[in-house]
């Protein structure tokens, strides 16, 4: 069966200060990743996602993320996070077509002032 | 581009009542659309895959008889609530898939049952 983890419930982070937020996998075929955030009261909206090629994948926002088929994870990351940046952070996993998407439990990140 | 709404964002209704939540993608055809449902703090749970002009596909422990799914259109997909309980009351939300197999969100219908 196919899982989600995300590691950490809370990460806090000063504003400016650079952002790792963890996401280990296990899916039987190739997976298609996603990262999605989703704000107090907004719906989930799409940062980036990886279905195949360049392991290394640029999203909006000025988000990134590596895919690391070795480690079976997907981390995503930000150089300098804004304050904006706090809302509630989900990674998610797929095989394409008509599979829905299984989803970690998600990390609440705080941007300290 | 890629925009799904969801109509009503939050409903109020008494327990054994209906309810119904629509899903629609606005400017895109979505063969396939997804329900899923969220609690409180909690991550989203899909409920069920609705494919347009056939019965929708549910993941196991969803009742499909409490929880009926429409997918009438290219852009329409309906959730109906049956005899709805406070057990029920639930952040519901729905998605449709582009081609490319990315899903977009919509943004959540809040069901309170009282």
């Amino acid at each position: 069966a196919q899982s989600v983890t995300q590691p950490d419930i809370h990460i806090t982070v000063s504003e400016g200060a650079s952002l790792e937020l963890r996401c280990n996998y296990s899916y039987g075929a190739t997976p298609y990743l996603f990262w999605y955030v989703q704000s107090p009261g907004q719906g989930l909206q799409l940062l980036l996602k990886y279905f195949s090629g360049d392991t290394l994948v640029q999203g909006i926002k000025g988000f990134e993320a590596e895919f690391k088929r070795s480690q079976s994870s997907f981390n995503l990351r930000k150089p300098s996070v804004h304050w904006s940046d706090a809302a509630e952070y989900f990674c998610a996993v797929g095989g394409g077509g008509a599979d829905g998407l299984t989803f970690g439990k998600g990390t609440h990140l705080i941007i300290q002032p | 581009g890629a925009v799904v709404s969801q109509h009503p964002s939050w409903v109020i209704c008494k327990s054994g009542t209906s309810v119904k939540i629509e899903c629609r993608s606005l400017d895109f055809q979505a063969t396939t659309m997804f329900w899923y449902r969220q609690f409180p703090k909690q991550s989203l749970m899909l409920m069920a895959t609705s494919n347009e002009g056939s019965k929708a596909t549910y993941e196991q422990g969803v009742e499909k008889d409490k929880f009926l799914i429409n997918h009438a259109s290219l852009t329409l997909s309906t959730l109906t609530v049956t005899s709805a309980h406070p057990e029920d009351s639930s952040f519901y939300i729905c998605s449709a898939r582009i081609p490319t197999d990315t899903q977009y969100f919509g943004p959540g219908t809040r069901l309170t049952v009282l």
